[in-house]
């Protein structure tokens, strides 16, 4: 398994503003994937976080919108950016070893709420 | 895209009390995944399942693949309190294509209340 932090882990923004949100893990993993999970939803993928290229969208999320970064194996960071009300979300990080376990971690989330 | 289908959407139920709660697939499924979710905040990992027919367990929790691949199924047996919460199942769809794995679809989700 693993240790994973997401900082912060709740925040309340105006709209119009961004939020950086991190994710950090205690090992060296594979894949890093962000996740949303708006009020009363389920989880959608938005992205999955590339070491050392651009991330990889899924279709409605857009680079513009949710910037991400991976700088190593074992951090990543997702801007929400220019934010309205319906942002309001967790927003989850995950991260898996490899197809070697298959398993799949998730962080402990960052709850934002936009005003 | 892969659609999972969680039933019941939630279940009340007695501390000590067997429950069972299904997830099914429109399509086969390549990989399936158990998780726990506290309410507001991350996934707890429960459980994957591979192989039609496959079986794991760990403490009071069993979850299975029918041999299809296209339904599981998530068994407590004398639930407790701290059984309750959101479970969801996840699917991976690395059959799709080599591009596709670890992108997981997951179902709406099952509220667990247990009375003590």
């Amino acid at each position: 398994s693993a240790v994973i932090s997401q900082k912060p882990s709740r925040d309340i923004c105006q709209r119009g503003t961004s939020l950086t949100i991190q994710c950090q893990v205690d090992s060296q993993v594979t894949m890093m994937f962000w996740y949303r999970q708006q009020p009363g939803q389920s989880l959608t993928l938005i992205a999955t976080a590339n070491q050392g290229s651009e991330a990889t969208y899924e279709s409605g999320f857009v680079i513009d919108k949710f910037p991400i970064s991976r700088p190593n194996l074992t951090f990543s960071t997702l801007t929400v950016s220019n934010m309205s009300p319906e942002d309001s979300s967790i927003y989850l990080c995950s991260v898996e070893f490899g197809r070697q376990t298959y398993e799949q971690y998730f962080g402990p989330g960052t709850r934002l709420t936009v005003t | 895209s892969q659609e999972l289908e969680q039933s019941p959407q939630s279940l009340i139920v007695q501390e000590g009390k067997n429950l069972t709660i299904n997830c099914t697939s429109s399509k086969t499924l390549y990989g399936l995944y158990w998780y726990k979710q506290k309410y507001g905040e991350g996934l707890i990992f429960l459980m994957m399942l591979q192989k039609g027919g496959e079986e794991k367990s760990h403490e009071k929790i069993t979850a299975k693949l029918d041999e299809k691949k296209q339904q599981s199924s998530l068994h407590i047996t004398a639930s407790q309190p701290s059984h309750a919460g959101i479970y969801l199942c996840g699917a991976d769809p690395a059959g799709a294509g080599g591009t596709s794995y670890g992108k997981l679809t997951f179902g709406q989700g099952t509220i667990l209340t247990v009375h003590p």
